[in-house]
């Protein structure tokens, strides 16, 4: 099997940079994704490859990696980037997809 | 606009069969892997598995295989998941999302979800 570990909790005021982090031992060779889920709704890709932002993700979502962990950024965090955020990854075979527990951003 | 279109809401009992689906719109349906996620109520996200349309390739994760079935329709661009004998433990929203084309990588794009609840 393969996990991938997020803390359960983040907490920042508004207009704080947010960082969570994501532990897996193939993020070296491996890339991260990271899903943005607000209550009753369906995951959001907010970074793919790492550090790609798709084109409808405001510019204060950014990915990094190093090692084995990714780290998803919001610089500047707003109220309404509460969510729950799910980091993705597979292990170093490629076959098997795994999410993170995921991490409760609270702004306020 | 890509969109992914899911079954609507079921509730069943214990021991009956399911088959829920997943339509493609507005892409070639055939090209991206498409997998289901599962989510219990108020926990997190757990890849069940992926098909690859245009050659029926199937993955599971070991938690999933031997409980559910993924498969996929290409002719009416749909993909399905079933269960032969639900038990309560698969009350949970069921979400199918698309790869980018060509690659079994991150999903980047998600249907609205199916809630499934099983009594017993």
């Amino acid at each position: 099997s393969y996990e991938l570990t997020q803390p359960p909790s983040v907490s920042v005021s508004p207009g704080q940079t947010a960082r969570i982090t994501c532990s897996g031992d193939a993020l070296s060779k491996k890339y991260a994704y990271w899903y943005q889920q607000k209550s009753g709704q369906a995951p959001v890709l907010v970074i793919y490859d790492d550090r790609k932002r798709p084109s409808e993700i405001p510019e204060r979502f950014s990915g990094s990696s190093a090692g084995t962990m990714a780290t998803l950024t919001i610089s500047g965090a707003q109220v309404d980037d509460e969510a729950d955020y799910h980091c993705y990854s597979t292990d170093i075979s490629g076959n098997l997809w795994v999410f993170g527990g995921g991490t409760k951003l609270t702004v306020l | 606009e890509v969109q992914l279109v899911q079954s609507g809401a079921e509730v069943k009992k214990s021991g009956e069969s399911l088959k829920i689906s997943c339509k493609g719109l507005g892409y070639r349906f055939s090209r991206h892997w498409i997998g289901w996620v599962r989510q219990i109520p108020g926990k997190g996200l757990e890849w069940m598995g992926v098909i690859y349309p245009g050659d029926s390739d199937t993955r599971y994760s070991p938690a999933f295989q031997g409980h559910v079935t993924i498969s996929a329709d290409k002719s009416i661009s749909t993909a399905y998941l079933q269960w032969s004998s639900l038990k309560a433990s698969d009350t949970a929203i069921y979400y199918c999302a698309r790869c980018p084309e060509g690659a079994l990588s991150g999903f980047d794009s998600w249907g609205q979800g199916t809630l499934l609840t099983v009594s017993s």
